[in-house]
């Protein structure tokens, strides 16, 4: 079975900082792997995907994230923190196994807090 | 641009009553998901419909659960004799067809579930 493990429930940085937000896939078929945000009572809005081109994808809101299959990782980067950037972010992974044409597996979350 | 709707968003019942949610995709996105989304976790399958088709239902679905998109636009997740446990948020995500968009999923604003 597919699974999704998000290294620390919580990342505090500093405004103008390195974010990285850590995701571990378990996949026994090449994955489809995504980064979602979500804000305070909002609903998911699509950061961006991996889908088996490029090994580093870039987003929107200057975030990027790099595939590593040897790894299992697809780590979320952003070279500097804005405080806009304060939200829950998680990691997802898809693909087509054992019949399921739909639906994503995501990861328990990670809240960043951005510090002026 | 008009993105996923649901409505309500919040409901308040209590505990034995009969809840019903819609959803209203982004228009033409034949492919459609609900998911169930718990404090401090993230986003749980629920189920997924293909046009009118409800194509696979997650184990977490039980029988209080049902899910109808009856002409292939707008879907209900009706949630009956409700239970504590299931106040969550309730998310609805819509995909369009096509490979370029496999597991792409763009999600509406959730509504929220408690039941007293």
């Amino acid at each position: 079975a597919q699974s999704v493990t998000q290294l620390g429930s919580h990342v505090s940085v500093s405004e103008g900082a390195l974010v990285l937000l850590r995701c571990n896939y378990s996949s026994s078929v090449p994955p489809y792997l995504f980064w979602y945000v979500q804000y305070p009572n909002q609903g998911l809005q699509l950061l961006l995907k991996y889908t088996s081109a490029a090994t580093l994808v870039k987003g929107i809101n200057g975030f990027e994230a790099e595939f590593k299959k040897s790894e299992t990782s697809f780590h979320l980067t952003k070279p500097s923190a804005h405080m806009s950037d304060a939200a829950e972010y998680f990691c997802a992974v898809g693909g087509n196994y054992g019949g399921s044409q739909g639906n994503l597996i995501f990861g328990k979350g990670t809240k960043l807090s951005v510090k002026p | 641009d008009t993105g996923v709707s649901q409505d309500p968003r919040h409901k308040i019942t209590k505990r034995g009553q009969n809840v019903t949610f819609r959803c209203d995709p982004i228009s033409e996105h034949n492919r459609l998901y609900w998911y169930r989304q718990t404090l401090g976790q993230g986003p749980e399958f629920l189920t997924y419909f293909q046009n009118e088709a409800q194509l696979e239902k997650s184990r977490l679905l039980s029988d209080r659960f049902s899910a109808e998109r009856p002409k292939g636009s707008f879907s209900t997740l009706e949630i009956q004799r409700t239970e504590q446990g299931d106040s969550a948020m309730y998310l609805c995500a819509s995909s369009p067809q096509g490979a370029q968009f496999v597991l792409e999923q763009y999600f509406g604003p959730g509504t929220r579930l408690t039941v007293t």
